[in-house]
C-alpha cells in the first residue's frame, strides 16, 4: 500500500492563479481531511469528508473548495490564491473519523508571490 | 469554538534529560491522540487515549489523560537525538463532529 500520496510536492503560484492539489489514499479510509501548516501554529483543518460525496467545512475553508466524488480521491482546489494561502499542505485519512488514527500524506509546500 | 492548548512552544534539551509537554482543552475531549513530526516530515500518530486518568507507556514515552478529560501530556526519559521533532496533540470535544482540533505543538532538539 502507498498510504496516502499527495503532488505535487512543491508549487510556487503567482497571486490570483489557481491550481488543484491532488490526494488519493489506497487504504479504503471513509474520511479524508485537508489541513493547513502555518510555522509554528499547529494544524489547521480546511476541509473534510466523511465518504464519498460529502463534504464539511473546518476552521479554515475561505478560498478553498474540495470535492470527493471516489473513495480514494480528495482534491483540494485554491481559486485565486493569495499570500496568506502560502503554506504546507496536507492531505489526511482515517478508516473511521476522529476516534481513529489519521494517516497522512507527505504534504504540498506552496508559495504564493 | 474547541481550543487545545500546548506547552510550551519549544523545548531544549541535553540528550539524556527528560521532557514533557502538556495540552490543556477549553472543553471536555473524548479522546486525545498525540502525533509526532519529524523536521521536513508529515505528523505520524504516536497514541490514543480514550478513558479518564488513563495512562500509557511506549518504551521511554508515557503518555496521560486527565481525570477530567481536559488535559494530557507526553513525558519522554532520557531524551535521545532520535526524539527531535514536533509534538503535537490533537483532541475531539465530547459530542462533537468528526473534527480534530490540534494544538500548536512543542518542538523538541536535543543537544548530543
Amino acid at each position: 500500500n502507498a498510504g496516502v500520496t499527495q503532488t505535487p510536492k512543491f508549487r510556487i503560484l503567482k497571486i490570483g492563479q489557481s491550481m488543484t492539489l491532488q490526494c488519493a489514499q489506497d487504504m479504503n479510509h471513509n474520511y479524508m481531511y485537508w489541513y493547513r501548516q502555518d510555522p509554528g501554529m499547529g494544524l489547521k483543518l480546511i476541509y473534510y469528508s466523511v465518504g464519498a460525496g460529502i463534504t464539511d467545512k473546518g476552521e479554515v475553508p475561505n478560498g478553498y473548495n474540495v470535492s470527493r466524488s471516489t473513495t480514494e480521491d480528495f482534491p483540494l482546489r485554491l481559486e485565486l490564491a493569495a499570500p496568506s494561502q502560502t503554506s504546507v499542505y496536507f492531505c489526511a485519512s482515517s478508516y473511521s473519523g476522529s476516534a481513529d488514527t489519521q494517516y497522512f500524506g507527505p504534504g504540498t509546500r506552496l508559495t504564493v508571490l | 469554538g474547541q481550543q487545545v492548548m500546548q506547552i510550551p512552544q519549544y523545548q531544549h534539551v541535553q540528550e539524556g534529560e527528560d521532557f514533557t509537554t502538556y495540552c490543556n482543552s477549553s472543553t471536555t475531549l473524548s479522546n486525545i491522540q498525540w502525533y509526532k513530526q519529524r523536521p521536513g516530515g508529515h505528523p505520524v500518530f504516536l497514541i490514543q487515549l480514550v478513558k479518564s486518568g488513563e495512562v500509557k507507556k511506549q518504551k521511554r514515552l508515557t503518555f496521560q489523560f486527565g481525570e477530567a478529560k481536559k488535559n494530557s501530556s507526553l513525558h519522554i526519559t532520557a531524551t535521545q537525538t532520535t526524539d527531535v521533532g514536533t509534538y503535537f496533540c490533537a483532541g475531539r470535544t465530547q459530542g462533537g463532529s468528526e473534527k480534530l482540533v490540534f494544538g500548536k505543538g512543542t518542538k523538541l532538539t536535543v543537544n548530543p
